[in-house]
């Protein structure tokens, strides 16, 4: 399958920071990337869909300031975390797929963040 | 938003039983997937299932897909140490999605095979 790359794997950072996550992929463009949130043994939650150079759409219940997202290039997407609180500490993933109504997203191996 | 409702959420067994896990929904879904993640990485597509009551193999993994496109079940014959993992079963997140698009994931199961 194709090759989906998150950076950094983990991140610690002070409250009140922000704190950027790259999703590329490395083998395929990306027209549309997903950005998934996922706390300690529970399942994903959708947090928000990225289309190359369009506005991200935001699930609800998820605040777009808090977490801007950028899709700029067919092969990178990135989520930043913005004034970062511990309840923002979690498993981020990204999933990106290719274009057509028929490709498979694949995942990132997730960033963990920890906001202390 | 399509909910799918997973269970058992725990599971803990010893090596060599058999297992199975369930996903329930009162939508019908096009399309239902299962994933494997395990701690620190992210999902790992093991099958998609599209036909109503189409059953899939992948060696001692059994995937079976509702008549009604509503329900699937993993059932894994003589597990291993190396089973060990969040077993996930997601499908569209929206009415009339596909599973190439968004994805809504059932709660999850964690299973641990003991030696």
């Amino acid at each position: 399958g194709a090759v989906v790359s998150q950076h950094p794997s983990w991140v610690i950072c002070k409250s009140g920071t922000s704190v950027k996550i790259e999703c590329r992929s490395l083998d395929f463009q990306a027209t549309t990337m997903f950005w998934y949130r996922q706390f300690p043994k529970q399942s994903l939650m959708l947090m928000a869909t990225s289309n190359e150079g369009s506005k991200a759409t935001y699930e609800q219940g998820v605040e777009k300031d808090k977490f801007l997202i950028n899709h700029a290039s067919l092969t990178l997407s990135t989520l930043t975390v913005t004034s970062a609180h511990p309840e923002d500490s979690s498993f981020y993933i990204c999933s990106a797929r290719g274009g057509g109504w028929n490709t498979e997203a694949f995942f990132g191996q997730g960033t963990r963040l920890t906001v202390v | 938003t399509q909910l799918l409702e997973q269970s058992p959420q725990f599971l803990s067994i010893q090596e060599g039983e058999n297992l199975t896990v369930y996903c329930n929904s009162s939508s019908v879904f096009s399309s239902l997937q299962w994933y494997r993640q395990e701690p620190g990485e992210g999902p790992v597509l093991l099958v998609t299932v599209v036909t109503g009551g189409e059953v899939k193999k992948l060696k001692r993994l059994t995937f079976q897909f509702g008549d009604a496109r509503k329900d699937s079940s993993l059932h894994i014959t003589a597990a291993q140490p190396g089973d060990t993992g969040l077993y996930l079963c997601a499908g569209p997140g929206e009415a009339g999605g596909t599973s190439y698009g968004k994805l809504t994931f059932g709660q999850g199961t964690i299973l641990t095979v003991h030696p």
